[in-house]
């Protein structure tokens, strides 16, 4: 079974710098996409970024970019230059590729992002 | 609406009672999908509707949850004589089915089992 561990619960940073969120997963599969989840206390996850396994480049929106390393199975988040409104939990999430099937998601277990002004 | 909408926002009830949730996806997204996140836990898989049908069930805890979805939209999720340990806030998302599309999620349901 897949795996996701975020082993850092809490996080913070100072307005303005650069922080970065890890992840590693576990799976035996090629083909398979990974996801960065922002919960601000609404609830409501927000999808920040995602990355195709099978793409070598790494992902970019905006302030927030990833550092996809496929061998050592590693998925960070990078925000740069970090405002008050990036203060969330942070999920990372794992799904197989697969065009026609279920496409459920597995979680990490989060880190709670504080920013400091 | 134009995003996922999920009712009651935030539910209380006593132990033993059956709870309903429900969940009203994105017009036109076929797939649908509920979670579940315990207290300082992660979303934890529990079914997928494909349409009305849900081939995959596997990440439902017991046979005292279950869900329905009717006419290929709204989804209700189920529980029956509810636990303490049920307490959690109960998330659904939507997407189309064809692939690669990103599920978009509800605000929830937080569900307190006194």
């Amino acid at each position: 079974a897949q795996t996701v561990t975020q082993s850092q619960p809490e996080m913070s940073v100072q307005e303005a710098e650069t922080v970065t969120l890890s992840c590693t997963y576990d799976t035996s599969e090629s083909d398979y996409y990974l996801f960065w989840y922002k919960q601000p206390p609404s609830r409501q996850m927000i999808l920040v970024i995602r990355q195709e396994a099978y793409k070598q480049q790494n992902a970019t929106e905006n302030r927030f970019s990833v550092n996809f390393q496929k061998a050592a199975k590693s998925f960070s988040l990078k925000i740069s230059d970090s405002q008050l409104g990036d203060a969330a939990m942070y999920f990372c999430a794992y799904r197989e590729g697969s065009n026609f099937g279920n496409e459920k998601l597995t979680f990490g277990t989060g880190t709670r992002l504080t920013i400091i002004p | 609406g134009a995003g996922v909408s999920q009712s009651p926002s935030n539910k209380v009830t006593e132990k033993g009672k059956d709870v309903e949730l429900r969940c009203d996806p994105i017009s036109g997204h076929t797939a649908l999908y509920w979670y579940r996140q315990s207290l300082g836990q992660g979303l934890e898989f529990l079914i997928y509707f494909q349409g009305n049908s849900a081939p995959d069930k596997s990440g439902l805890p017991s046979d005292r949850f279950s869900a329905e979805r009717t006419g290929g939209s709204v989804s209700t999720l189920t529980i029956q004589r509810t636990q303490q340990e049920d307490s959690a806030v109960y998330l659904c998302a939507s997407s189309y089915r064809v692939g690669n599309q990103p599920q978009h999620f509800g605000d929830g349901t937080r569900l307190s089992i006194l």
